[in-house]
C-alpha cells in the first residue's frame, strides 16, 4: 500500500520563477493538505483540499495556489518565487476530518537562488 | 488562534533509558486532538501517537506514552527503553475538532531534536 508520494524530491529555482509541486495521497484518503517547513522550524499550514475545493487556508499570500484532481491528487503552485520560499514542502493526506492523523510524504526540498 | 510550545530544542538520552519530551498548547476550544510526530533525517513526518481531548485516559503505543493534562494544557511524550532508531526531530501538534466541515489543520510546535546515544 503506497503512502503519500511527492515529486520532485529536490528542486532549484531562480527568484521570480514559478514552480509546481505534486502529491499523490495515500490509498483511501481524499483530503490533502500542504505545509511549508523552513529549516529548523515546525511545518506551517498552507491550505487544505477536499472534494476538489480549497477548504481552509493558512497565512500565506495569493502567490501560493493549489488544485485537487478527481483522483484526489494535488498540486501546489508558487508564483514569483522569493528567496524566503526556500523550504521543505510537505504534503499530508487523510480521510475526512483527519481525526486519525495525517499521513505525510517525504516532501519536496525547494531552493530559490 | 492555537499555539503549540516545545521548550526543549534539544535532548539526549542513553540507549535503553527513558526520556520525556514536553509540550504545552494554548486554545480556547474544548474539543480537539493532540499528536506527536517524529521526523527522522529521511524527512518524512511519522505519526507516533494521538490523543483525543475528551478522553481522560492517556494514550499509549508500545514504548511511547503521553501524559495529557487538559487543565494545564500540557501534553508530554515519554519514550521508554530508548533505541538508536528513535533519534529524530519530534513535533507536538494540535488539531481543532470542528463539527460540520473539513477545517482540520495541524498546528505544530518548533520541535525537539532527540539524540539517542549508544
Amino acid at each position: 500500500d503506497a503512502g503519500v508520494t511527492q515529486s520532485p524530491t529536490h528542486l532549484i529555482k531562480t527568484r521570480g520563477q514559478q514552480v509546481t509541486l505534486r502529491c499523490s495521497p495515500k490509498s483511501g484518503h481524499d483530503t490533502v493538505s500542504w505545509y511549508q517547513q523552513a529549516l529548523g522550524q515546525g511545518p506551517q499550514f498552507i491550505f487544505q483540499y477536499y472534494e476538489e475545493e480549497e477548504r481552509q487556508r493558512g497565512n500565506f499570500p495569493d502567490r501560493f495556489s493549489g488544485h485537487q484532481f478527481p483522483n484526489y491528487s494535488s498540486e501546489l503552485n508558487v508564483n514569483a518565487l522569493l528567496l524566503g520560499d526556500s523550504a521543505l514542502y510537505l504534503c499530508a493526506s487523510s480521510s475526512p476530518r483527519g481525526r486519525y492523523g495525517y499521513t505525510f510524504g517525504s516532501g519536496t526540498r525547494l531552493t530559490v537562488v | 488562534a492555537q499555539t503549540v510550545t516545545q521548550s526543549q530544542p534539544e535532548m539526549s538520552v542513553q540507549e535503553a533509558e527513558t526520556v520525556t519530551l514536553s509540550c504545552t498548547y494554548d486554545t480556547s476550544e474544548s474539543n480537539y486532538y493532540l499528536f506527536w510526530y517524529k521526523q527522522p533525517p529521511s524527512r518524512q513526518m511519522i505519526l507516533v501517537i494521538r490523543q483525543e481531548a475528551y478522553k481522560q485516559q492517556n494514550a499509549t503505543e508500545n514504548r511511547f506514552s503521553v501524559n495529557f493534562q487538559k487543565a494545564a494544557k500540557s501534553f508530554s511524550l515519554k519514550i521508554s527503553d530508548s533505541q538508536l532508531g528513535d533519534t529524530a526531530m519530534y513535533f507536538c501538534a494540535f488539531m481543532n475538532k470542528n463539527s460540520g466541515g473539513s477545517n482540520y489543520k495541524l498546528t505544530f510546535g518548533k520541535g525537539t531534536l532527540l539524540t539517542v546515544n549508544p
